[in-house]
């Protein structure tokens, strides 16, 4: 399988802060990268699929880069509602889709 | 309005069974394939089961073959998982999830609120 490493961890920032979440593939993954935000006790929402593409109805503070095996999630200016877990996905060894980790994006 | 509603968790003992449903609505199910991916408490995500739109197509994670098996009723709008065989580590918050395909990439566009499968004697 395919490894997804996030890092940071965790991440403390304040409001209006530039906040930025690296994911690396452990293999070459081209753009079959996504990302999602999952608050505490809430189902995962996707933000950004095929590395860089804004899913509908998503602020445009956040993008995504990245090809091969590193890629980055931006949030431009944090929002109070960004605090959340930030979770990376491949897709390009389906069926064995996998995930990173996860980051927690704390209030400083 | 997308809407998944899973149902069916609860507390079962080790080597048990449950079925988990998944009801779709505000969209054409028939027309999409489905995932199971879940959550155990404190942890990340894992993909568990995918279903294609006509079901001729399923595959599993290796730690459910065997002991999982996922299903759906087009004309009902539902997504199933039959879980027996049941372990402490399948212990989790499941998510029904809808693929979506762009670019070539394959992402979960639309989750569930999660049912919570608890294994414990």
């Amino acid at each position: 399988d395919i490894q997804m490493t996030q890092s940071p961890s965790s991440l403390s920032a304040s409001v209006g802060d530039r906040v930025t979440i690296t994911c690396r593939a452990s293999q070459s993954i081209s753009s079959y990268l996504n990302w999602y935000q999952q608050k505490p006790g809430k189902a995962p929402k996707l933000l950004i699929y095929a590395a860089s593409s804004l899913q509908s109805g998503v602020p445009s503070r956040f993008s995504g880069s990245g090809s091969g095996t590193d890629f980055t999630l931006t949030i431009s200016s944090l929002q109070p509602e960004d605090f959340a877990t930030y979770y990376c996905q491949q897709s390009y060894s389906t069926p064995s889709i996998t995930f990173g980790q996860g980051t927690r994006l704390e209030i400083k | 309005e997308v809407q998944l509603v899973e149902s069916g968790g609860g507390l079962v003992q080790p080597g048990g069974s449950l079925r988990l449903s998944c009801a779709a609505s505000g969209f054409t199910f028939s027309s999409y394939s489905m995932n199971w991916v879940r959550q155990a408490p404190g942890k990340g995500l894992e993909w568990v089961s995918y279903i294609s739109s006509s079901s001729s197509t399923i595959y599993y994670a290796d730690s459910v073959k065997g002991r999982f098996t996922i299903s759906r009723d087009n004309a009902k709008n539902s997504l199933y998982l039959q879980m027996n065989s049941l372990r402490a580590e399948d212990t989790a918050v499941y998510y029904c999830a809808r693929t979506n395909t762009a670019i070539a990439t394959y992402y979960f566009d639309y989750w569930g609120q999660g049912t919570l499968v608890t294994v414990s004697s």
